[in-house]
Parts: structure tokens; C-alpha cells; sequence
């Protein structure tokens, strides 16, 4: 069955520390991969995606993410947080036919001054 | 541009009650979603409308809810009858179509916020 998994339900991170947020898919082919960013109260903000290519791929806000497909996996980082990047953060992988999205069930990252 | 417009932001009812939901997608998206997304859990796919015909509803609990994309444009969500469960926040999204321009972003309204008592 196609899943996508984000080990780590809760992330503390100081502020201007770096941080990284794991992302595991369970797919038939390479999916199409996102990481979305979601506010308290508001809707979900793409970070960035990835279709094919270079394996590295950069988002808003300064973020990256860098597709492995040994591991499954689709990493986001970002080299020093700011106190505004607190939210919940979502890895999903899309199907390139249709267009659905499966979402991890999301990492909440706390930010301390 | 404008984004995606969903109402009303927030719902509360009673157990065996009705509720709606409406989503005005993004102009010329051809594709609009509806998610629920239940507290500390990711959005999962209720239903994916192409146009206005039906491309994925596996996951939506017919006995209950039902939605309709009539035009091709906005679309509504309903449940009835509303059970505890249900309590959740609804995302609609919309997109391009894949594969024809479509850039594989979808763009999410603010959500409608149920909850059930």
C-alpha cells in the first residue's frame, strides 16, 4: 500500500540551529514529493517539490530537500531556523496520472529563543 | 489572484445533524479535492472532481457524505447524518490538470472547521 511516513511527531530546535525533517514513502513507482507547511488556522503552503532531476531541490523560506531513492526517502532541511518557521510540516507523495496527494501525518517544530 | 475560498470557516452541530461546505477553487483549475483533516493527522483524499465528472471518491463514506462539482467550478460537501467522528477540519484544494501544464501544486483554502458534539 502507498503511505508516507514522518518519524518524528514533535521537533524542538533553538532558533539560528539547524534543522531536519524526515520523510519516508512506501510507493509502487517514484512518486512525485512534496513538503508542505501549515500555520495554525490556515490552509497548506507548498515549500517545494519534486518531479525528476536533480535530486536537490530548493523551496520558499530558504528550505531544501533532497530526494534518495535507496532510502525512500525525502529529507527537508533548512541551515538556520527563525522563530517564524514554527508550524506543522507535511511530506506527501503524489501519483504523476492523478494528481493525489498522500500525506505523512505531519511533524509539529517548536522553536525556542 | 485570488486563492481558494471555502465557508464556513467554522462549524458546530449536533450529532445526526447536516452540514454543507463550499469551496470556490482558483479560476481555471480544472481540478478541485476536498481533505479531511482530523486533529494531529495528515489531510487524507475525500474526493477529486476533474471538470465536474468524479476521478477519485474511494475514501469518501458514501453513506454519509456527498459532493457535487455541478459547473465545473465550486463545489459543495455534505454530510448527513453528521456522527462524533466527524469532527475535523475540510481542505479543499485545486490544481491545474497533470499533464497539461499543470505544475503538480495544489493550493489549499483555509479549511472549514467541524466540530461534532
Amino acid at each position: 500500500a502507498q503511505s508516507v511516513t514522518q518519524p518524528d511527531i514533535h521537533i524542538t530546535v533553538s532558533e539560528g540551529a539547524s534543522l531536519e525533517l524526515r520523510c519516508n514513502y512506501s510507493y509502487g513507482a517514484t512518486p512525485y514529493l512534496f513538503w508542505y507547511v501549515q500555520s495554525p488556522g490556515q490552509g497548506l503552503q507548498l515549500l517545494l517539490k519534486y518531479f525528476s532531476g536533480d535530486t536537490l531541490v530548493q523551496g520558499i523560506k530558504g528550505f531544501e530537500a533532497e530526494f534518495k531513492r535507496s532510502q525512500s526517502s525525502f529529507n527537508l532541511r533548512k541551515p538556520s531556523v527563525h522563530w517564524s518557521d514554527a508550524a506543522e510540516y507535511f511530506c506527501a507523495a503524489g501519483s504523476s496520472n492523478t494528481g493525489k496527494l498522500i500525506f505523512g501525518q505531519g511533524t509539529t517544530l517548536q522553536v525556542k529563543p | 489572484e485570488a486563492g481558494v475560498a471555502q465557508s464556513p470557516r467554522y462549524k458546530i452541530i449536533e450529532k445526526r445533524q447536516s452540514v454543507a461546505f463550499w469551496c470556490n477553487p482558483i479560476s481555471g483549475h480544472a481540478t478541485l479535492y476536498w481533505y479531511q483533516q482530523i486533529l494531529g493527522q495528515g489531510p487524507k483524499l475525500l474526493i477529486q472532481f476533474q471538470n465536474n465528472g468524479v476521478v477519485d471518491d474511494s475514501q469518501l463514506p458514501k453513506d454519509r457524505f456527498s459532493a457535487e462539482r455541478l459547473k465545473g467550478v465550486d463545489s459543495t460537501l455534505k454530510i448527513q447524518p453528521a456522527k462524533l467522528e466527524d469532527s475535523a477540519v475540510y481542505l479543499c484544494a485545486s490544481s491545474l490538470v497533470w499533464g497539461q501544464g499543470g505544475t503538480g501544486e495544489l493550493f489549499f483554502g483555509e479549511g472549514s472547521r467541524l466540530t461534532v458534539l
